[in-house]
């Protein structure tokens, strides 16, 4: 089943404590992204990446790090979370060929970060 | 941050009733606008992705036109049925070199809630 997939779905932490959340699709998509929804400012963008090796800022990136070593995975990394940082996440990830408007982007099913 | 809005915030109709919302962006470097169908509890699911000034796109019930010129959008959905209730985004893709059409921002959704 063609799917994305993110680790934990749900995560109570403390600041200061670093946490990695894990994104992975099984679609062979070049292109995944991060986003962040906060209730009032619906869906912000944090990072993208058109292919492995190739990140780019998105509209919140501050406070964020991601990867993309594998196709296949593109984990966000909160090095030190502050409380600000509560929010649901979601991955998604597209097909790139023929551009980002040739294909639907796929959601993950989200995970909800709480940081105290 | 690209100004992408969305009105009305919320919206109740009747079952039966067509209804149409609107989404208005930047009007220049112009690549993609998407619309986006979620759920409460569940991920965002693509509707359409629209290219062309004056695209009308169609997927049962719902349509939806494109104006790059002046940088608007419409969602019509006729004839709303009660499982129509959802959040409705757009989010616009603009491209001003390089990798930037990876970048999406959305607008802040309308809510829709249809009556039985």
């Amino acid at each position: 089943e063609a799917q994305v997939t993110q680790n934990p779905r749900y995560l109570i932490t403390v600041t200061g404590k670093k946490l990695t959340v894990t994104c992975s699709q099984n679609m062979n998509h070049e292109y995944m992204s991060w986003y962040r929804q906060d209730p009032g400012l619906g869906l912000r963008q944090i990072y993208y990446s058109m292919n492995v090796e190739v990140t780019d800022k998105g509209d919140v990136p501050e406070g964020y790090k991601v990867s993309r070593k594998e196709k296949r995975n593109f984990p966000l990394i909160l090095e030190s979370p502050s409380p600000n940082q509560t929010s649901l996440y979601f991955c998604a990830s597209t097909h790139l060929a023929g551009g980002l408007t040739s294909y639907e982007q796929y959601f993950g099913p989200g995970t909800r970060l709480t940081v105290t | 941050i690209l100004n992408v809005e969305q009105s009305p915030q919320s919206l109740h109709v009747q079952e039966g009733d067509s209804t149409n919302f609107t989404c208005s962006f930047p009007s220049s470097n112009f690549y993609a606008l998407h619309w986006y169908r979620w759920e409460t509890a569940k991920s965002p699911e693509a509707l359409f992705v629209m290219t062309l000034n004056g695209d009308e796109k169609k997927k049962g019930r719902i349509s939806a036109t494109l104006n790059t010129k002046e940088g608007y959008s419409y969602l019509y959905i006729k004839g709303s049925q009660p499982e129509d209730s959802a959040t409705y985004l757009c989010a616009f893709r603009g491209n001003a070199g390089g990798t930037s059409y990876g970048k999406l921002t959305f607008g802040q959704g309308t809510i829709l809630t249809v009556h039985p």
